[in-house]
């Protein structure tokens, strides 16, 4: 399967403990995005990476968040000192603009859940 | 300023009826349009997507959506719905500013009655 992938697909913490996420993105894609998905809610932009550079930031993205993509290729979010707050779906997608209209392929998404 | 704004959060219709999803968009610049479905417990399917280039569009499991510019809308229909279309669907609309703004709307839940 070529598509994107996020590990780990659920993560249950304890308030103040720090959690990371990885995304995979399709081998060809350039540019790799963080959505973040509460119940009842349409995703969020959180953050864009084209290649291993960090281009956008949302508001959204509070400095208890980090996100990387060292090298262009795998991507992943970091949430340090976790609130009750950031309980939600993490979501990560994937484009290149190189087949025309810059889509977005989304991954399954990967749960948290703070205690 | 750009918004998504989906004019229904749930709709309801029997199997084998026309299904409408209503979404308007507003934005300053030429906009990218697209309608995503998200099934539970799975992950966002691209359904369809407008690029400026035909203003009806065709996706995947007989949807369809047309652009509207005079009206900034981006309305999904089907002809006949199928039990299986029972899901979340998301218009979002991107924005190539320079950066990529996506903006998702609030979803409309598709109930499918047997």
């Amino acid at each position: 399967d070529t598509g994107v992938s996020q590990n780990p697909r659920h993560k249950i913490t304890k308030r103040g403990q720090n959690v990371t996420f990885r995304c995979d993105p399709i081998s060809e894609h350039n540019r790799l995005y963080w959505y973040r998905q509460t119940l009842g809610q349409g995703p969020e932009f959180l953050t864009y990476f084209q290649n291993e550079a960090q281009l956008e930031k949302s508001r959204l993205l509070s400095d208890r968040f980090s996100a990387e993509r060292p090298k262009g290729s795998f991507s992943t979010l970091e949430i340090q000192r976790t609130e009750q707050g950031d309980s939600a779906m993490y979501l990560c997608a994937s484009s290149t603009a190189l087949a025309g209209v810059d889509t977005q392929y989304f991954g399954p998404g990967t749960r948290l859940t703070v205690l | 300023a750009q918004s998504v704004t989906q004019l229904d959060s749930h709709v309801s219709v029997s199997e084998g009826t026309p299904v409408l999803l209503r979404c308007n968009y507003s934005s300053s610049y030429s906009p990218s349009l697209f309608w995503y479905v998200q099934h539970p417990n799975k992950g966002l399917q691209l359904l369809l997507k407008y690029t400026s280039a035909a203003t009806l569009v065709k996706g995947i499991n007989g949807f369809e959506a047309e652009f509207k510019k005079s009206e900034t809308s981006f309305h999904l229909t089907k002809p006949s719905a199928h039990m299986s279309d029972a899901a979340e669907y998301f218009c979002v609309v991107r924005i190539n500013t320079g950066g990529f703004k996506t903006i998702f709307g609030a979803g409309t839940r598709l109930f499918v009655k047997a």
